[in-house]
């Protein structure tokens, strides 16, 4: 799987759009971006994924550059509930039967 | 709709003490399954999973165990913990024929080892 880089943490205001990136610049052309984030004490909670074209759900949106050497994801009205540490995670469809490999991640504050 | 479950939610064990953690998912069929510990501060780490009953494979060699003696329960296990087995017990299940790879985590366990 391809290797990611992305900040050890960020902050954010709330009511703002938080905009996480995510390096992958080995990413290959059957590779999926994946994204996940953790609430302290809690399971991770997958959130979205995509291939090249930009995604969007009822969580957050993916925006993937054209290179596909990079993407961010979008929470477009921060909460004080999106605290939390998002993981961004490369894997081709259909990946395999093994486990996904979490990164360190970002650590996303949500200011009051 | 599917659910995950694990039980306990936090557990306080002595050293040398056995250990049984259990996971249940609800409303699939064939799953693949996973066990993953986080140790405090640190990052998420894959101990085994599973792609059908009594199939198991362990990335990380350790005194603990894995079965899954059901179709839809996976059970992690030692015969004598560690103070280093400490940490936060995810399981995760995945759809096995899905095209995508979407893990859904359940609540987790907390052991603290004394």
């Amino acid at each position: 799987d391809a290797k990611t880089t992305q900040p050890t943490s960020m902050d954010c205001a709330e009511g703002r759009a938080a905009n996480l990136p995510c390096n992958h610049s080995t990413i290959s052309g059957n590779e999926y971006v994946y994204w996940y984030r953790q609430i302290h004490s809690q399971g991770p909670q997958y959130i979205i994924h995509g291939l090249k074209n930009n995604e969007t759900n009822e969580m957050a949106s993916l925006i993937i550059t054209e290179d596909r050497k990079s993407s961010t994801l979008i929470l477009p009205h921060a909460t004080l509930r999106d605290t939390a540490v998002y993981y961004c995670i490369v894997r081709p469809a259909g990946g395999g039967a093994d486990g996904l490999t979490f990164g360190k991640g970002t650590h996303l504050i949500i200011q009051p | 709709s599917q659910t995950i479950h694990q039980w306990p939610a936090t557990l306080v064990q002595p050293v040398g003490s056995p250990l049984s953690l259990e996971c249940t998912v609800e409303g699939t069929s064939n799953p693949n399954l996973y066990w993953y510990r986080q140790a405090a501060g640190r990052g998420l780490q894959l101990l085994f999973y599973s792609v059908g009953i009594g199939q198991i494979s362990s990335e990380v060699p350790q005194n603990l165990s894995a079965s899954r003696p059901q179709d839809r329960q996976f059970i992690l296990s030692s015969k004598k913990l560690l103070l280093s087995d400490s940490g936060f017990y995810l399981c995760a299940w995945m759809p096995l024929a899905g095209l995508f790879d979407t893990q859904y985590f359940g609540p987790g366990t907390r052991l603290t080892v004394l």
